[in-house]
């Protein structure tokens, strides 16, 4: 079946580093990707998105592209603030189909 | 708008008690999702509805979960004579329809079983 694998978290970073968060997939036909974020006490919110193979996502500086040759959807950040402290989820949708298949999530710490 | 919400945010039950748990979603959106998000097992579907038919149920884990959706609005989740592993937060999710990209979710409801 379908399933996202995630890196394992937490992941510690302090202020103005670069952050990658790997996601890889398994998947019949082509999916729509997303990463979606979750605060801390708050809600799971969408962060970006891709729905074709080459595709960028990007929102509030994090990018992910949609590589299709690695089933892959990093997600990345130049530059990290302690406000993107949180956990971040990999998910992936076919478009026929209603679920959401997420990875376990990735926890992110960054210290000022 | 008012976005998803969830009732109640928080339930503690014994061992073998039936809980009930409500989703309300955005109005107008068709779709409405369950998931569950627990330490051991991570983010799970659980069930979908269009309307007021569930097109797949796959995620349900065992017959004592149960869901239903009247009216193309409220949905309720029901877990029958529930048991530890049951604890978890139960989130709901809606979109316009079952097509659309993103799904918006709800606080949810964080359950806990003695």
């Amino acid at each position: 079946g379908d399933s996202v694998t995630q890196m394992e978290g937490p992941v510690t970073l302090s202020e103005e580093a670069f952050l990658t968060i790997n996601c890889t997939y398994t998947a019949t036909g082509y999916p729509s990707l997303f990463w979606y974020v979750q605060y801390p006490g708050e809600g799971l919110q969408l962060l970006l998105k891709a729905t074709k193979a080459d595709d960028k996502g990007s929102n509030k500086g994090f990018e992910a592209t949609y590589r299709k040759e690695t089933t892959s959807f990093h997600l990345e950040k130049g530059s990290v603030q302690v406000s993107d402290s949180a956990v971040y989820f990999c998910a992936l949708k076919h478009n026929q189909g209603g679920k959401l298949i997420f990875g376990q999530g990735t926890e992110l710490s960054v210290k000022p | 708008g008012a976005g998803v919400s969830q009732s109640p945010s928080n339930k503690v039950t014994e061992k073998g008690k039936d809980v009930e748990l409500r989703c309300d979603p955005i109005s107008g959106h068709t779709a409405l999702y369950w998931y569950r998000q627990s330490l051991g097992q991570g983010l799970e579907f659980l069930i979908y509805f269009q309307g007021n038919s569930a097109p797949d149920k796959s995620g349900l884990p065992s017959d004592r979960f149960s869901a239903e959706r009247t009216g193309g609005s409220v949905s309720t989740l029901t877990i029958q004579r529930t048991q530890q592993e049951d604890s978890a937060v139960y989130l709901c999710a809606s979109s316009p329809d079952s097509s659309y990209n993103e799904q918006f979710f709800g606080p949810g409801t964080r359950l806990t079983v003695l």
